[in-house]
């Protein structure tokens, strides 16, 4: 079954720590990001990635820092240095076909909670 | 900047009617715009892309149309039933920012049986 794999669906963070949230992806896309979901507002980009050993930052980088070794990997990790970390956050990828022709695929989300 | 809207932030039907849903983009300049339907505490799945040289996507009760001259898209769900109640996102793709989705912050949908 092809698809994302985020891990773990949970987690709890303590202030100061910093934790690291997987997605794992067997679609062969090249093409991959992170998402930040608050109640009642939209998705805002974190950071993506278009191919390994590169990635570039979204909206709201700050306090966030990832890598792209592998093509089916991109951990983030959530810093102490995000004030307010506590969100879902979603893992998504796309191939990098024809511009107008790219269909975004999302995992299940984790959700990160200070306590 | 581009800017997505979805308006009315939640909705409420009866089970059998069709459900209309709108999303609004400030600039036309998009390669594509996306439905995605999403359940609580879950991730997102796709519904429909429709690319900015089509007028419309169609996939079994679900069609969507896109305007994009006038910077709208609109979701119709054919005889709703309960289980299509979830949170309706629409993202568009600008061309000035491949990858970069712009998210609107959806519609909330309850079909009552």
């Amino acid at each position: 079954d092809g698809g994302i794999t985020q891990s773990p669906k949970y987690l709890f963070r303590k202030e100061g720590q910093n934790v690291t949230l997987s997605c794992e992806q067997n679609l062969n896309h090249d093409a991959m990001y992170w998402y930040r979901q608050d109640p009642g507002q939209g998705l805002r980009l974190i950071y993506y990635s278009q191919i390994v050993n590169d990635f570039q930052k979204g909206d709201i980088a700050e306090g966030y820092s990832v890598s792209r070794e592998k093509k089916e990997s991109f951990p983030l990790t959530v810093t102490s240095a995000q004030k307010n970390p506590t969100a879902f956050y979603l893992c998504a990828s796309s191939p990098t076909l024809e511009y107008w022709d790219t269909e975004a695929f999302f995992g299940q989300g984790t959700r990160l909670t200070v306590v | 900047k581009q800017e997505v809207t979805q308006i009315p932030a939640a909705l409420s039907v009866p089970e059998g009617e069709n459900l209309v849903l709108n999303c609004s983009f400030t600039d036309s300049a998009i390669y594509n715009l996306q439905w995605f339907r999403q359940d609580p505490g879950k991730g997102l799945t796709s519904l429909l892309l429709i690319q900015s040289s089509q007028r419309e996507q169609t996939s079994g009760r679900l069609n969507a149309s896109l305007d994009k001259s006038s910077g709208r898209s609109t979701l119709y769900i054919a005889a709703s039933q309960p289980g299509d109640s979830a949170t309706y996102l629409c993202a568009v793709m600008p061309t000035d920012s491949w990858g970069k989705l712009q998210f609107g912050a959806g519609t909330q949908v309850v079909v009552t049986p």
